[in-house]
């Protein structure tokens, strides 16, 4: 099945510089991979997602990168604000084995003001 | 729309015994996924549930079973409730598949002692 790993899983970062959070998937055929933001005590939220037919996806501050060579993605976070601070999961899917979301072990995420 | 509600919020177990959780989802998402979150395993899937079929099943023991009725909202029951089993469950809805975008309910927390 599906392995993914995410790194790091946490990361500080001052308010306004840029965050990276990366993943790798193990199955080559997956083709979804969506980034999900938990701030806490809530629950988690859809943020940004990309199929495997695109190489990036840009929505105002974030970003996500794929990289199908190398079975990677990345999430790019710019200009961070402090109500960034939350747990990131990234998840990988491959739609043609059922849909079954596997999720990355999660980055807490930390933007100090 | 109202969002994907999950009840109860809380609850306390004592092991052996049996406990089922309720989602709705979202008005017209026939898709219901759920989840298991615990801090050191972090999101794992379940099963999910279409037009009250199993479509999918993730590598958990048999002790864990859910249904979904007409109306899409879904449950899932634990039995023999393990120490182990001490988790945030979590449902999310979707329109058709796992890779629309899924909205997760506020889960359920539950604590076996």
């Amino acid at each position: 099945g599906e392995n993914v790993e995410q790194h790091p899983s946490t990361l500080s970062v001052q308010e306004g510089d840029s965050a990276v959070i990366k993943c790798t998937y193990s199955d080559s055929a997956s083709n979804y991979f969506p980034w999900y933001k938990q701030e806490l005590g809530k629950r988690p939220q859809l943020i940004i997602d990309i199929r495997s037919n695109v190489g990036e996806k840009k929505d105002q501050r974030i970003a996500v990168t794929l990289n199908k060579t190398a079975k990677h993605f990345s999430l790019h976070i710019t200009e961070t604000q402090p109500e960034d601070s939350a747990v990131y999961f990234c998840a990988a899917l491959n739609n043609n084995a059922g849909n079954m979301l596997t999720f990355g072990g999660g980055t807490r995420l930390m933007v100090k003001p | 729309k109202a969002g994907v509600t999950q009840t109860p919020r809380y609850l306390i177990k004592t092991r052996g015994q049996q406990v089922t959780l309720s989602c709705s989802p979202i008005s017209g998402h026939r898709s219901v996924s759920w989840y298991q979150q615990t801090p050191g395993q972090g999101l794992q899937f379940l099963f999910e549930y279409f037009s009250e079929t199993q479509r999918n099943k993730g590598n958990f023991p048999g002790r864990f079973s859910g249904r979904q009725f007409s109306n899409s909202r879904s449950e899932m029951n634990v039995s023999t409730l393990e120490l182990g089993d001490s988790a945030l469950y979590l449902c999310a809805s979707s329109l058709e598949q796992t890779w629309d975008e899924q909205y997760f309910g506020p889960g359920t927390r539950l604590t076996v002692t």
